[in-house]
Order: C-alpha cells, then structure tokens, then sequence
C-alpha cells in the first residue's frame, strides 16, 4: 500500500479564497483523523471519522471549517473562506481501527496571505 | 482538551550516550499511550502503543515503559545516534474521549557525532 496520500502537498491561497484539502486513507483502514500543526499549539485533532461517519469534530475551530468523508477511500477538508491564522500544517491519518497505530499522510502546508 | 505533557522540551546529546524522556497524562478513564518519532520534513511514525499499566515495549534501541497509575510514560534510547534526531511525541486517548488523540508538544532530540 502507498500509504496515507494527501494532496495538494503545499497551498499557497489569498485570504477569502476557499481551500480544499484531500485524503485518501490506506485502504481498508475504518477510522481517519485530520489534524492541524501550529508552532503555537502543536499537533491538533481536528476531527475524525470512523466508518464514514464523523464522530468528534469538537476540535473544528470554526464554521469556515467542514470536512466530508464521502466514501472509505477519500476525505476532504474544506475552508472557507480561508484566513492566513488558517496558515499551517494539514496532517491526515488512517488507523485500522479506532485507537490503533495512526498512519500519517505527508501533510499539506497551508499558507494563506 | 486532556492535558498531556512533555519534558524535556529538548534535548541535545553526543553519540553513544542514552537518553530518556517523560510524558505525562491524565491517570483517569486511560485507555492508551502512544509513542511517535517525526522527523524534519517528514510525518509522525508511530513507534509504539501501550495499554496496560506496567506495559514495556521495545524497538531495537528505543523502548518505553507504561505507569497509568500515576499518569506517566518514559521512552529510552539506548546508545544515541545521529539518525535518532527527530521530536519524540506521546498522545493519549481517555477512555470517555473515543479514539482521539491528545498530543503533547514533543521532546526535540538531537544527537551529535
């Protein structure tokens, strides 16, 4: 397996503009997790899914933020519209089972000017 | 948001010494530790994941050791190297917080030959 893949690697957006963050999890991994790393607050859960289906979002920070899980294999952050305090690192991970070994995608740095 | 702390924030060695590090966590409703090594550029890996009190794991140099009574973990390395390098984080999950994860900040680790 390739796997955890993110995309885009890195997003260079003005503010206002929306984002959309991509995640394919390793396949037949039933939980994933997107995470945010600030130098502030270090590594965040943001939210995460298991079966599909989103559990906990608490961590959202706000309304601009949404994620979707349309399907097993793919997941998708959204902001909108994107600040620059929005500006970090993206972090997706699949784990096999909630509370297993999370595998971590390469992440996506965010800058937003 | 659990309170999980590290120490200590960095950590500057010489090849061949060893080294140990403290995470500490919330004693109440535990369910699991996780150790992680991320490297400059790259994402976490996970190194391993303990759930019960007085658990050892161990991965060739590097092993860790489980108190969930008192609420801490220590990892070890054994003999440093240069490509041990990397921030070392521990998370927990409570058992009344699903599978998410609560990160520390990390403890930075440099070896020098």
């Amino acid at each position: 397996d390739a796997g955890v893949i993110q995309s885009p690697r890195h997003e260079v957006t003005e503010m206002g503009q929306e984002v959309t963050l991509r995640c394919k999890p390793i396949s037949g991994h039933n939980s994933l997790f997107w995470y945010r790393q600030t130098m502030m607050r270090g590594l965040e859960l943001l939210i995460y899914f298991n079966n599909n289906v989103p559990i906990d979002d608490s961590g959202m920070p706000e309304d601009r933020f949404s994620a979707k899980m349309p399907n097993a294999s793919f997941s998708t952050l959204k902001i909108q519209p994107s600040e620059p305090r929005d500006s970090a690192v993206y972090f997706c991970a699949s784990s096999g089972q909630g509370g297993d070994i999370q595998y971590f995608g390469a992440g996506t740095r965010l800058s937003v000017l | 948001i659990l309170n999980v702390e590290q120490s200590p924030q960095s950590l500057h060695v010489q090849e061949g010494d060893s080294t140990n590090f403290t995470c500490s966590f919330p004693s109440s409703n535990f369910y699991a530790l996780h150790w992680y090594r991320w490297e400059t550029a790259k994402s976490p890996e996970a190194l391993f994941v303990m759930t019960l009190n007085g658990d050892e794991k161990k991965k060739g140099r590097i092993s860790a050791t489980l108190n969930t009574k008192e609420g801490y973990s220590y990892l070890y390395i054994k003999g440093s190297q240069p490509e041990d390098s990397a921030t070392y984080l521990c998370a927990f999950t409570g058992s009344n917080s699903g599978y998410a994860l609560n990160f520390g900040k990390g403890t930075s680790l440099l070896v020098t030959p």
